[in-house]
């Protein structure tokens, strides 16, 4: 087991592009979620899976991002029209639904917007 | 609304000596909680967890963490640290009542002087 890998790991993007991570989480795993954080601050939840359905959504999440779990295997989470706002590092985690909730973070995926 | 303070944005300790890290936390439920490290431009690594029973838990790298209920706090100690320690640390706190995402503290700073 590898782990959770992100990709790709940075990217940078000018103002008003789509951009799009892909986040593996660990295989066993039935819980992926999504969380961004800013220079200086802890992480912050953007969303949540279990397997295939998405089950909370921050309000942080504007109608601007959306993410997807399609086989509930990898997700990947799409964010349109970039704003410099953006800016930040996209950490994404898996858990399994038996286990407290113990999540298990990737490297993350550090977005430039220019 | 829940949320997690860690009160100390740096700390500075000399190699050798004893380190401790707060948290305090408000959450409406019975708690999980967790401690993370952050080194820079790295995801998170979990060193240990609370979710029920002994109040006093056991990490990784020779870290320790105490529960209180009474104080809502949640510490982390080590009784030597180690100029590798050097990195960022997060509290966390999730809960099933709250949709099973954890929500962090603004994290603290660790630097170690030889």
């Amino acid at each position: 087991d590898t782990g959770v890998s992100q990709n790709p790991r940075h990217k940078i993007t000018k103002r008003g592009q789509n951009v799009t991570f892909r986040c593996d989480p660990i295989s066993e795993h039935n819980r992926l979620y999504w969380y961004r954080q800013t220079l200086g601050q802890g992480p912050e939840f953007l969303t949540y899976f279990q397997n295939e359905a998405q089950l909370e959504k921050s309000r942080l999440l504007s109608d601007r991002f959306s993410a997807e779990r399609p086989k509930g295997s990898f997700s990947t989470l799409e964010i349109q029209r970039t704003e410099q706002g953006d800016s930040a590092m996209y950490l994404c985690a898996s858990s399994a639904s038996w286990s407290y909730n113990e999540q298990f973070f990737g490297p993350g995926t550090r977005l430039t917007v220019l | 609304a829940q949320s997690v303070t860690q009160p100390d944005i740096h700390i500075t300790v000399s190699e050798g000596a004893s380190l401790e890290l707060r948290c305090n936390y408000s959450y409406g439920a019975t708690p999980y909680l967790f401690w993370y490290v952050q080194s820079p431009g790295q995801g998170l690594q979990l060193l240990l967890k609370y979710f029920s029973g002994d109040t006093l838990v056991q990490g990784i790298k020779g870290f320790e963490a105490e529960f209180k209920r009474s104080q809502s706090s949640f510490n982390l100690r080590k009784p030597s640290v180690h100029w590798s320690d050097a990195a960022e640390y997060f509290c966390a706190v999730g809960a099933k009542e709250y949709g099973n995402k954890l929500v962090f503290g603004a994290g603290t700073i660790l630097r170690v002087k030889s």
